[in-house]
């Protein structure tokens, strides 16, 4: 069956460009998160929606940052003001529950969007 | 201090041996533990889950020790195709009790 899709899957942008990366879940899934990874580093929590309610955004390092999921399917993130520091992947992932305590079950990840801020 | 701590290699063995990673994460109220698997410029994937009990897959055998809030991986009879970054992975109580909190990984690269 299909995976975690997300688009583009390389972005090339001038500092001060606006930028949207697109996430497309598996069908279904309740749970979609957003992580950044930088060179050399592991994935780092950005936002997390359990359906279309953005229930946690601790993760986003700045008012640039913006997420949605306004159907609570495709997701989107936005950043504006694109600084050089932005330049990392962008990982979608998404699961089945809605984290219910005590239930454990499998974040699913995306190829990830490549983003290069100039 | 990290939230999870990983030596990050990397860790160049000869085909067929064993390799042992460790981890050790700060949050003593983290409720569930994962190695994942990221092969270069790939997605990371989940290899498996960690329990108390220890467990095993196959070749892979995972431990966790809540006292000393340590996580290992054990990988035995070592294969080239096993050359990727392995994830220490610890899920935590934010993002409705789903946030993954990531090392930073160990490069493990296994030789003829």
């Amino acid at each position: 069956g299909a995976g975690v899709s997300q688009s583009p899957r390389y972005k090339v942008a001038k500092r001060g460009q606006d930028v949207a990366l697109r996430c497309d879940p598996i069908s279904g899934h309740v749970s979609l998160f957003w992580y950044q990874q930088a060179l050399g580093q592991g994935p780092e929590f950005l936002t997390y929606f359990q359906n279309e309610a953005q229930l946690d955004k601790s993760g986003l390092p700045s008012d640039r940052f913006f997420a949605e999921r306004p159907e609570g399917s495709v997701s989107t993130l936005k950043i504006q003001r694109t600084q050089q520091e932005d330049s990392a992947v962008y990982l979608c992932a998404s699961s089945l529950s809605r984290g219910l305590a005590g239930i454990t079950d499998t974040q699913y990840f995306g190829p990830g969007t490549r983003l290069t801020v100039l | 201090r990290k939230e999870v701590e990983q030596d990050p290699g990397p860790f160049n063995v000869p085909e067929g041996a064993t390799v042992a990673f460790n981890c050790t994460y700060s949050n003593s109220a983290s409720q569930s533990f994962f190695w994942y698997r990221q092969d270069c410029r790939k997605e990371p994937k989940l290899l498996m889950s960690v329990y108390s009990s220890g467990n095993e897959d196959g070749r892979f055998t995972a431990q966790l020790n809540r006292a000393s809030q340590y996580i290992s991986l054990l990988i035995r009879d070592s294969k080239l195709s096993d050359s990727a970054t392995y994830l220490c992975v610890v899920k935590g109580l934010t993002g409705g009790g789903n946030k993954l909190t990531f090392g930073t990984g160990t490069q493990l690269k296994v030789e003829l």
